[in-house]
């Protein structure tokens, strides 16, 4: 059976420390891993990966995929309170013309001042 | 350019009645997803769809469901005779049309359905 699973399910942090939220799939037809960020709302774009090893970045926020051993990792640096969240990774996949996500239970990270 | 669109953002029902979800992609998207997030559960994957054309409904509930996209207007997703199991938040996203079989998609602020 698809499956994305996130580790650990929650967290909490002290501003300023550096956090990494895991992702691990098993996933047929894999096409890319998306990370997103949800508060009290839409879930919020992040990241969009397709290759192994290349780094994206976006601030204090990085991630990298490992299509080899099937993971990926959302770092955060220098975190503060407004990071607090649930960050939530999906795996796009299938055959065909088809645009599905499979999403993990989610990473609650609570940062604390 | 304004994202996704969902409408309303709350809707109580009573069992056995229709909800009606809607969702307005952001201008210029052609593909729509619906997903249901369960209270304590991930996202699930309900329907894709694209105008007029239903592209996968694997994820859709085989009776009470149904969505659409018409050629004018937004996105409904129906459910026909709720029950409390009903209960949860209704996700939109819509992606652009794109080279790749998969675009990014972004998601509306959703619609928490509750069935009393």
């Amino acid at each position: 059976e698809d499956k994305v699973v996130q580790s650990p399910l929650s967290l909490v942090v002290h501003e300023g420390d550096t956090v990494t939220l895991n992702c691990s799939y098993e996933v047929t037809n894999f096409r890319s891993l998306l990370w997103y960020k949800q508060e009290k709302k839409a879930p919020t774009f992040l990241f969009m990966l397709t290759s192994s090893g290349i780094e994206k970045k976006s601030g204090r926020l990085s991630s990298i995929l490992d299509k080899k051993e099937l993971f990926s990792i959302l770092n955060i640096t220098a975190t503060q309170t407004g990071d607090s969240a649930v960050y939530l990774c999906a795996v796009g996949w299938g055959s065909g013309n088809t645009g599905k996500l499979i999403f993990g239970q989610g990473t609650t990270l609570q940062v604390k001042p | 350019n304004a994202g996704v669109m969902q409408n309303p953002r709350h809707l109580v029902r009573r069992r056995g009645q229709e909800a009606r979800l809607r969702c307005s992609p952001v201008k210029g998207h052609s593909h729509v997803y619906w997903y249901r997030q369960l209270p304590e559960e991930g996202l699930k994957f309900m329907v894709y769809l694209q105008k007029e054309n239903i592209i996968d409904e694997s994820g859709m509930p085989k009776e009470r469901f149904s969505a659409e996209f018409p050629k004018e207007g937004p996105s409904i997703l129906r459910i026909q005779q709720v029950v409390r199991g009903d209960s949860a938040a209704y996700f939109c996203a819509s992606s652009p049309p794109t080279g790749q079989r998969l675009g990014t998609q972004y998601f509306g602020p959703g619609t928490r359905l509750t069935v009393l």
